[in-house]
């Protein structure tokens, strides 16, 4: 298991375009979190999935904000009409569902641009 | 809503010596989990150590422990022994079951050679 891969690792975009991310978890784990962090603070959280169910949204994920996790193993998400301040690092993380006590493994994140 | 705050943005440690990152948190949860993370430049967050709210001994992982006070809803993390390699954003987060977890603003730890 090569752990949990994000791509791309760098997305530039004009303002106004529609970008799509895609995570892969550990293949076991069956909760994926997508969290996003700008400079110098810590992830903010956005969505997360057991398996295919999309069990919580933040109010930050505006409605130009879409994920997917269509058959239970890998992500998307998409962001349509980029504007400037979607300008980030987005994660992605997966864990175990079981308890509160598992830590989550990250991904390297894919860091967005718009220009 | 939980949060969780982190009181030093940046701190800094002579190599070999000992640092203590400060973490404070605000829960009405009595089941919870605190964890921290460590963000080398590379931007990947990796797992340092966590600590469940019931136990009362505290976490131990090689050179890294924590303080854990349920009662000041504090965790701090001591390095000893400091490495160059230690140096990164530390993010202290919590999480109560089936909630995700919150992080703090981080702690940018640099190591003195």
């Amino acid at each position: 298991d090569t752990g949990v891969s994000q791509n791309p690792r760098h997305k530039i975009t004009k303002r106004g375009q529609n970008v799509t991310f895609r995570c892969d978890p550990i293949s076991e784990h069956n909760r994926l979190y997508w969290y996003r962090q700008t400079l110098g603070q810590g992830p903010e959280f956005l969505t997360y999935f057991q398996n295919e169910a999309q069990l919580e949204k933040s109010r930050l994920l505006s409605d130009r904000f879409s994920a997917e996790r269509p058959k239970g193993s890998f992500s998307t998400l998409e962001i349509q009409r980029t504007e400037q301040g979607d300008s980030a690092m987005y994660l992605c993380a997966s864990s175990l569902a079981a308890g509160g006590g598992y830590g989550y493994t990250f991904g390297s994140g894919t860091r967005l641009t718009v220009v | 809503a939980q949060t969780v705050t982190q009181s030093q943005p940046e701190m800094s440690v002579q190599e070999a010596e000992t640092v203590t990152l400060s973490c404070t948190y605000d829960t009405s949860e009595s089941d919870y989990y605190l964890f921290w993370y460590k963000q080398p430049p590379s931007r990947q967050m990796i797992l340092v150590i966590r600590q469940e709210a019931y136990k009362q001994q505290n976490a131990t992982e090689n050179r890294f422990s924590v303080n854990f006070q349920k009662a000041a809803k504090s965790f701090s993390l001591k390095i000893s022994d400091s490495q160059l390699g230690d140096a990164a954003m530390y993010f202290c987060a919590y999480r109560s079951p089936g909630t995700p977890l919150v992080f703090g603003k981080g702690t940018r730890l640099s190591v003195i050679a």
